[in-house]
Parts: structure tokens; C-alpha cells; sequence
């Protein structure tokens, strides 16, 4: 079965722009997570997502937020971009969440000039 | 929050030789996740280990979830191997916490 999708995997921004990132879980899966992987923080979490409901937030500002449809697919929004939000976006998905294995995307990859 | 603590942070491996990565951790757990990072930076699961120890292939893992402590363990090294390798823990429904890594070179 198909693995879990991100879109796009490159992009290139300016500071002060929006970006929008997709995730489609693996089939069946209805828990999408989404972590932030930087060289100085490494990874970061989030937001988690089950049944369209954002279970859990890490510790980022406003700026940052997400959603999930119906389909299980989630999407995440950066506004205002600063230099800073340059990093590897990465999705996971799981059947539900807590003690599961989370399966990843390949990542999304922003640049924010 | 739980805190996720890595060794060794670098390794260099001549190829076929053995290693043990370590990761500490602050708190009970009932998730315990070893990844492995290639460098396109997707993260393959390893192992979902929250105590007792699983094998696949060249790879184990032990976990001494009373001491706090997973160890992941390569042996005969290939430069495949090379990659960034990371331990992530949660307990409750919590999100998962990454270490910092281990990088891990494998030279011919």
C-alpha cells in the first residue's frame, strides 16, 4: 500500500509570504503527526490530528496551524514566514494515537529567503 | 516534558565492524521508537521497542525500560548504514520526543 504523501517537496519562499503543506496518511490510518527538523532544534513536534481534531500543539506560535479533513489528509500553514521556519517539515501517520509505530513522509523541504 | 538524551553524538565505522548506539531517557515510557534517517532525510522505523529486545536482520534492539535506557545494536556495518539514527519516546498519548541523534559514518 501506498505510503504516506507529502506535497510539495521543495519550495522556496520569501519572508513575510504563507505556505501551505500537504499530507495524505497511509490508507486507514487517521492519526497524522507533523514534526519540525532543523540543524540547531532538531526535531520538534507540532501538531497531531485524529478524527479531525488536533489532539495535541508543540510549542510554536500562532503563525503556525493545521487541519485535517474528513479523508484523514492534513494540511499545515505557516503565515508570515521568518527565516527561521527554514527547516524539514516532516508528516507521520499511525492507525489512532498514543503507543503506535508512526510511519513517515519523506518531508517537505522550505526555504525562506 | 521527558527528556531524550543520545550517545555516542558522531561515529565513524570502518565497514564490518560493530556499534552500539544509546539512548537515555527522563521517565516512564509505553513508546519507544528507534529511526533511521537517510540522507534525503526520510526517517525509516527500525524498531517500535517499548521494553524487551527484537532483532531484524543485522540490527537489534534492547530496551531496559526500568533503568530508563534502549540500546540499538549494528553489526557488520555496511556504508548503507550511514545515516543519521534517532530514538523517539512517548508515554500516555503523548506525542513523541526525539534525541538529537547519533550520525553514523561507514567508510570502506
Amino acid at each position: 500500500k501506498a505510503g504516506v504523501t507529502q506535497t510539495p517537496r521543495y519550495l522556496i519562499k520569501t519572508r513575510g509570504q504563507q505556505v501551505t503543506l500537504s499530507c495524505s496518511p497511509i490508507s486507514g490510518h487517521r492519526s497524522v503527526s507533523w514534526y519540525q527538523q532543523t540543524p540547531g532544534q532538531g526535531l520538534q513536534f507540532l501538531f497531531e490530528y485524529f478524527s479531525e481534531t488536533q489532539r495535541n500543539k508543540g510549542n510554536f506560535p500562532g503563525r503556525f496551524s493545521g487541519r485535517q479533513f474528513s479523508n484523514s489528509r492534513s494540511e499545515m500553514n505557516v503565515s508570515t514566514l521568518e527565516l527561521g521556519d527554514s527547516a524539514l517539515y516532516l508528516c507521520a501517520s499511525s492507525p489512532s494515537p498514543g503507543a503506535n509505530v508512526l510511519t513517515f513522509g519523506a518531508g517537505s523541504r522550505l526555504t525562506v529567503l | 516534558g521527558i527528556q531524550v538524551e543520545q550517545s555516542p553524538p558522531d561515529l565513524i565505522l570502518q565497514e564490518g565492524a560493530n556499534s552500539t548506539l544509546r539512548c537515555n531517557f527522563s521517565d516512564s515510557v509505553n513508546n519507544l521508537q528507534w529511526f533511521h534517517q537517510n540522507p534525503w532525510g526520510q526517517l525509516i522505523n527500525l524498531f517500535y521497542i517499548p521494553s524487551g529486545t527484537k532483532q531484524n536482520g543485522r540490527l537489534s534492539a534492547t530496551t531496559v525500560a526500568t533503568e530508563r535506557y534502549s540500546l540499538l545494536y549494528i553489526s557488520s556495518s555496511q556504508t548503507t548504514d550511514s545515516g543519521v539514527y534517532f530514538c523517539a519516546v512517548g508515554s500516555g498519548n503523548t506525542p513523541l520526543v526525539f534525541g538529537k541523534g547519533t550520525r553514523l559514518s561507514v567508510i570502506a
